[in-house]
């Protein structure tokens, strides 16, 4: 069984702080990575599709950042706000198969 | 255009039971994905259908099953239904092709409670 590990678990941040969250996964066999947020009663919705090593992504606020090489990528988000109050999950894709983790939970206290 | 819609919304069966799930995804979508959420667990991933064929399955048992019809809407499967099947089951369609994966549109979920 593959493990796609994210860190923190759950995170508390201020309006306006900027914060990261990380994605680790196997370095070998690698597809593609896909991060969602997922907000409470709501659908998964997809943020990014990174397919190269050193692949970065950028919508609005949010970034993110891939190295295949190590296995890890890394979501930003800039100015946080508290719309961005989600779960935030990555998806690592390989040999056909699909891995989530467990996700990184965010609260943005206005 | 229309979202990836999911039937029946909420289901409770009991153990010993079977289950059918449908959904419907996104026009022009040929690919979809099925995943079981229980707290605590990330989402897992059961099968993939890609043009009426299962491309990908995950580590679940026999029991659970699926199938495309020809217009990409797909149906997931539970027999025998166990208490530990409780979940969330999500279901995803995507653009995909044989060679590249594209992101998942999600549906709003299945919550299938078994007593």
């Amino acid at each position: 069984i593959l493990n796609v590990e994210q860190s923190p678990q759950s995170l508390h941040v201020q309006e306006g702080d900027s914060t990261n969250f990380t994605c680790s996964f196997p370095s070998s066999n690698f597809y593609a990575l896909h991060w969602y947020r997922w907000e409470t009663a709501k659908s998964p919705e997809a943020l990014f599709v990174m397919t190269l090593n050193g692949d970065e992504k950028k919508k609005g606020r949010i970034s993110a950042t891939l190295n295949t090489k190590e296995g890890y990528s890394y979501l930003y988000i800039k100015g946080s706000q508290p719309e961005d109050s989600a779960t935030y999950l990555c998806a690592f894709i390989t040999g056909n198969q699909f891995y989530f983790g467990t996700g990184t939970s965010l609260t943005v206290i206005p | 255009k229309a979202g990836v819609t999911q039937t029946p919304r909420y289901l409770i069966k009991t153990r010993g039971q079977q289950v059918t799930l449908s959904c419907s995804p996104i026009s022009g979508h040929r690919s979809v994905s099925w995943y079981q959420q229980t707290p605590g667990q990330g989402l897992q991933f059961l099968f993939e259908y890609f043009s009426e064929t299962q491309r990908n399955k995950g580590n679940f048992p026999g029991r659970f099953s699926g199938r495309q019809f020809s217009n990409s809407r797909s149906e997931m499967n539970v027999s025998t239904l166990e208490l530990g099947d409780s979940a969330l089951y999500l279901c995803a369609s995507s653009r995909r092709t044989a060679s590249s994966y594209n992101e998942q549109f999600f549906g709003p979920g299945t919550r299938l409670t078994v007593l």
